[in-house]
């Protein structure tokens, strides 16, 4: 069965760094695109970036371009959104999402979802 | 202005039909993914490529295009169809995608 289970909620003051998780079980790591996905309080879905484990090839959306830094540790299963200075405009649930076959074209499905991080910044 | 539009809300009766769609011009060249989002939930995905179902999606939903516009049916609503319900695709420049902004659905 695949997983992705996130790291928990954190509370965290402007100006601090952070950097969430994202396991995922059950398939090949490496071989599937993970995905991040802001959502702020009673807003919708952003697209933030995409990862792909096998050689870290990684591409942002302009908006989070150079705001967060998405990583992966595939002998760990495991992806990673960074922020190095967090603001409180940051606040929201943040998810991982596995893609389904390739990230290429038009096709860019997050087929499996991880739960979700809250991250709190005031 | 957002690179994809959607009806901020609509409203369905029990049992009937309702149609949610999604403008912009990356949808002339590409197809549009749905994803459905119940309250305190993950976002599931629902349709992608033109009209394809993941295992366990009911087939009520369908996925349909034409020129800039994506569409999302649900023939026959439920009342446990309530969600809201966001469009993806790619962006019409640059490698990237984007959610549309949203659709509630209500069911009565």
């Amino acid at each position: 069965e695949v997983q992705l289970v996130q790291s928990g909620a954190e509370v965290k003051k402007p100006g601090e760094s952070l950097k969430i998780s994202c396991k995922g079980s059950g398939y090949i790591f490496s071989d599937y695109w993970i995905g991040w996905v802001r959502q702020m309080p009673g807003r919708g879905l952003e697209w933030m970036g995409i990862i792909y484990p096998g050689d870290s090839y990684t591409t942002y959306s302009p908006s989070f371009e150079g705001q967060v830094i998405i990583s992966a540790d595939k002998s760990i299963s495991t992806s990673y959104l960074h922020w190095n200075r967090l603001k409180a405009s940051d606040n929201g649930m943040y998810y991982c999402a596995r893609i389904m076959g390739a990230c290429s074209g038009g096709s860019c499905d997050f087929e499996y979802w991880g739960q979700g991080t809250h991250v709190s910044v005031s | 202005s957002s690179e994809l539009t959607q009806d901020p809300a609509v409203s369905v009766a029990l049992g009937q039909t309702v149609r949610i769609t999604c403008q912009g011009d990356s949808l002339r060249s590409y197809f549009a993914s749905w994803y459905q989002q119940k309250p305190g939930q993950a976002p599931k995905l629902i349709i992608y490529g033109l009209n394809e179902r993941p295992s366990g999606i009911p087939d009520r939903f369908s996925g349909s295009s034409s020129g800039n516009t994506a569409s999302l049916t649900i023939t026959g609503a439920r009342a446990e169809d309530e969600a809201d319900y966001y469009c993806n695709s790619h962006h019409s420049s640059g490698y990237h995608y984007v959610f549309g902004p949203g659709t509630t659905v209500t069911v009565l």
